[in-house]
């Protein structure tokens, strides 16, 4: 079974600054995704950024951008120029790509945006 | 678009209790997912339907725990007795297909058992 480690449980960030929340997770495959996904008090779970594990380049989506490492197993979340509205909960994530699409998900990590 | 209705969004029942939560997912979308979130930690899946048939269940406490989609739409999961421990958020999510990377969420129901 594949586990993911999200080793911070609270991380603290100034507004504008720049906060890196950390990822990492064991897995035998060559081939899989890992998301990062966003949960704000509503509950509502959104996606927030998703890498293919076949592909080098690490994916970005305006200022969110991940740093993936993979013989490291490692899938860092950094989170530019930080909003009030980017205070959640993140969760780090893992799927396969075949037989088994299931999301193993990490404990999270709570983000806190300071005015 | 609308988006995974769920309801109730707040539950309280006490322990041995029945209670029973509803997901209406995505229009067109064949995969329907139930999580379970307990308190501090991430979700956890408890079933998996591709259309109306099960997928995978492995992770679902069959003793108590019971879930159908019918006619591949609407999905039921309900627990019954419920014990102090199932206390949780129960997420439903939804995807157009299984091979399908992204899961659209529910709001969730937040269920108490006193």
């Amino acid at each position: 079974a594949q586990t993911v480690t999200q080793s911070q449980p609270e991380m603290s960030v100034q507004e504008a600054e720049t906060v890196t929340l950390s990822c990492t997770y064991d897995t035998s495959e060559s081939d899989y995704y890992l998301f990062w996904y966003k949960q704000p008090p509503s509950r509502q779970m959104i996606l927030v950024i998703r890498q293919e594990a076949y592909k080098q380049q690490n994916a970005t989506e305006n200022r969110f951008s991940v740093n993936f490492q993979k013989a490291a197993k490692s899938f860092s979340l950094k989170i530019s120029d930080s909003q009030l509205g980017d205070a959640a909960m993140y969760f780090c994530a893992y799927r396969r790509t075949i037989n088994d699409y299931k999301l193993s998900f990490g404990a999270g990590t709570t983000v806190t945006v300071r005015a | 678009e609308a988006g995974v209705a769920q309801s109730p969004r707040y539950k309280i029942i006490e322990k041995r209790q029945s209670v029973a939560f509803w997901c209406n997912p995505i229009s067109g979308h064949a995969t329907l997912y139930w999580y379970q979130q307990i308190l501090g930690q991430g979700p956890k899946l408890l079933i998996q339907f591709q259309n109306n048939g099960v997928v995978d269940d492995s992770q679902l406490p069959k003793d108590r725990f019971s879930a159908e989609r019918l006619k591949g739409v609407d999905s039921t999961l309900k627990i019954q007795p419920a014990k102090l421990e199932d206390s949780a958020v129960y997420l439903c999510a939804s995807s157009e297909s299984d091979r399908g990377y992204e899961q659209y969420f529910g709001p969730g129901t937040r269920l108490t058992v006193t």
